[in-house]
């Protein structure tokens, strides 16, 4: 029964460049969430999403960042000409949607952008 | 095996009363962090507690604190004078080196 898959679980890029996360959810969960975690700061919410639809991206940043859950596959978040204040660990949680649904947190991606 | 156990699913207290919710966790590592989530309705992930495992002194924000046992690795959060606004799924976290594990959860309700 395999939880929330992340990966890479480091991925070390250079200023400018992309970055892609992947997040495959649990079986059975239909919701992806996405939370970035500064250093020694708590996880903040950034997008909300289900399959092929973007439910709440409010903690999102307006440019360069974006992400999907396509139909098939897994969950991608994407960071175009990182800069170094992107350097963070990036958490993927799922869910089954319900209100009453424990959130299942993957292991995270560390990003670092020298 | 780095690993986070939260054994209540869910737990109950009355508006004004105080509750206790457990953790605890298993490492090799003598340096971490440990820390209470509380995520609400809103699903964002909001920071209640934190606690430096080298520190002997438990941690304290306002309502919340823990009960920090390192030796039995163990790390409870202890809320008094229960609000509503209390009521959220409670995530107990382990991070050795910005390495997050979490819990389960334990969904709290408070009762008016």
């Amino acid at each position: 029964n395999a939880g929330v898959m992340q990966n890479p679980r480091h991925l070390v890029r250079r200023r400018g460049q992309e970055a892609r996360l992947r997040c495959s959810p649990m079986k059975g969960h239909s919701h992806v969430y996405w939370y970035r975690q500064l250093p020694e700061e708590g996880l903040k919410f950034m997008v909300y999403l289900q399959k092929e639809n973007i439910i709440d991206e409010s903690g999102m940043p307006k440019e360069r960042f974006s992400a999907e859950f396509p139909k098939e596959g897994p969950s991608i978040l994407r960071i175009q000409q990182v800069v170094r204040g992107d350097s963070a660990a990036y958490f993927c949680a799922s869910s089954q949607g319900l209100y009453n649904s424990p959130l299942h947190f993957g292991n995270g991606t560390r990003l670092t952008v020298t | 095996a780095q690993t986070v156990t939260q054994s209540q699913p869910e737990m109950s207290v009355q508006e004004a009363e105080t509750v206790t919710l457990s953790c605890t966790y298993d490492t090799s590592e003598s340096d971490y962090y440990l820390f209470w989530y509380k995520q609400p309705p809103s699903r964002q992930m909001i920071l209640v507690i934190r606690q430096e495992a080298y520190k002997q002194q438990n941690a304290t924000e306002n309502r919340f604190s823990v009960n920090f046992q390192k030796a039995a690795k163990s790390f409870s959060l202890k809320i008094s004078d229960s609000q509503l606004g209390d009521a959220a799924m409670y995530f107990c976290a382990y991070n050795p080196v910005n390495d997050m594990r979490f819990g389960a959860g334990t969904r709290l309700t408070v009762k008016p």
